[in-house]
């Protein structure tokens, strides 16, 4: 199996808050994994790649300096929203990728970000 | 740079009728292109992808080069089929795997 666990699957904030996200692969090792950002019955916008024990790729718009990623081992990584806001309400998906497949993801059950 | 395109937001069809989900896409290279679900309080799943040439639960898709398309298609829809389905593309090279997905489309199965 490839199994992903995010936690926690929602989390309330305040505003200027911060909130870390973990993505965790739990059967496999994932050298890579990535992290979107969903709005409701929209696309999946990838927000940054993440490659354990390296700097995470941040897409082009997001910012780096607030959505910090953090991919420390191979089966784990983090998403910490910075300083949060309400417009960083939104649904939070991370995917993992095999090593040894070069194109397949498995998706986490995403996270519920509320910022009040 | 790759993209993706699918043109139906929102797709309606009632059970026993043939569905297709229509897919573009443009790419300069060789791409690999995948169709994944997710159902109702679900997590996104792989459908299917068209390099291995497989029928999932009775979808199909088709690379066609020519028309650069992805279509996915069922001949009889069911009501369990209701979920949002995007088509994504792999790149391949220096992407780390990245896929670059479509907007999606929600189809809804009516009884």
């Amino acid at each position: 199996g490839a199994v992903v666990s995010q936690h926690p699957s929602r989390v309330i904030c305040k505003s200027g808050t911060s909130v870390k996200i973990e993505c965790r692969s739990l059967d496999f090792q994932a050298t890579t994994m990535f992290w979107y950002r969903q709005f409701p019955k929209q696309s999946l916008m990838l927000m940054a790649t993440s490659n354990e024990g390296s700097k995470a790729t941040y897409e082009q718009g997001v910012e780096k300096d607030k959505f910090l990623i953090n991919h420390a081992s191979l089966t784990l990584s983090t998403l910490t929203v910075t300083s949060a806001h309400p417009e960083d309400s939104s649904f939070y998906i991370c995917s993992a990728r095999k090593p040894d497949s070069s194109y397949e993801q498995y998706f986490g059950p995403g996270t519920r970000l509320t910022v009040t | 740079a790759q993209r993706v395109t699918q043109p139906e937001k929102l797709l309606s069809v009632f059970k026993g009728a043939p569905v297709e989900l229509k897919c573009n896409y443009s790419y300069s290279g060789s791409p690999e292109l995948f169709w994944y679900v997710q159902y109702s309080r679900q997590r996104l799943q792989l459908l299917l992808r068209h390099i291995s040439r497989e029928s999932i639960k009775g979808f199909t898709a088709d690379l066609n080069k020519g028309e650069t398309s992805f279509h996915l298609k069922k001949p009889f829809a069911q009501e369990e089929d209701s979920a949002m389905y995007y088509c994504a593309l792999y790149a391949g090279g220096t992407s780390y795997g990245k896929l670059t997905f479509g907007q999606g489309t929600i189809l809804t199965v009516h009884p």
